[in-house]
């Protein structure tokens, strides 16, 4: 069975200053591996996503992500932040069949 | 092209009713799956559809239930409602399994609140 742990339930940031959200997950088989952000009282948006090949993915609004297997690992980053960032992030995995285990949020809070 | 939609967006229920949500995905897509967001307890899968079969179920009581129609609309029924049933449901769809299966899409979410 697939978990994923989120290290940091609360981060605060300055505007232009970059954040790192941290995802550890536990998986015995291939992993698939998503980050979403739900804005307030919205639904859930996929910022990205690994599924094979490159370890470094790239999405939208400029986050990024590393794939690293040895430190089963799956960190989000975004060089510089705005204000419109402010939002939860998750992490998930996606087990063999098909449902997603998510992590417990990172709730980014960016500050001017 | 419309995303996933569901309806109510909002639905308010005493103990012991019985609450009915409604997902519609995206065209195309074939598969179904309903998430509880309760405070406190983080996202957690309900229920998978594809194809019109129940494929997965989550660490649900039997009173959470529902069905893929021939369009792949789906519906979420909660019987017998109890006050720690106040959760936003997200309902998120995804594509055949040749095409973007991995991905989900998300609907904004029925926020139900049992009083």
């Amino acid at each position: 069975a697939q978990s994923v742990t989120q290290l940091d339930s609360q981060v605060p940031v300055f505007e232009e200053a970059p954040v790192e959200l941290r995802c550890n997950y536990s998986s015995s088989v291939s992993v698939y591996l998503f980050w979403y952000v739900q804005y307030p009282n919205q639904g859930l948006q996929l910022l990205l996503k690994y599924l094979s090949g490159s370890t470094l993915v790239k999405g939208i609004n400029g986050f990024e992500a590393e794939f690293n297997k040895s430190q089963t690992s799956f960190h989000l980053r975004k060089p510089s932040v705005h204000i419109s960032d402010t939002a939860e992030y998750f992490c998930a995995v996606r087990s063999n069949d098909y449902k997603l285990s998510f992590g417990a949020g990172t709730t980014v809070t960016v500050r001017a | 092209e419309a995303g996933v939609t569901q309806s109510p967006t909002h639905l308010i229920k005493t103990r012991g009713q019985q609450a009915t949500l409604r997902c519609s995905p995206i065209s195309g897509h074939t598969s179904v799956y309903w998430y509880q967001q309760a405070l406190g307890l983080g996202l957690q899968f309900l229920l998978w559809y594809d194809e019109g079969e129940e494929r997965n179920r989550g660490n649900f009581p039997p009173r959470f239930s529902g069905r893929q129609f021939p369009n792949y609309s789906s519906e979420l029924n909660v019987n017998a409602l109890e006050l720690e049933d106040s959760a936003l449901y997200l309902c998120a769809s995804s594509g055949d399994r040749e095409s973007s299966y991995n991905e989900q899409f998300f609907g904004p979410g029925t926020r139900l609140t049992v009083l």
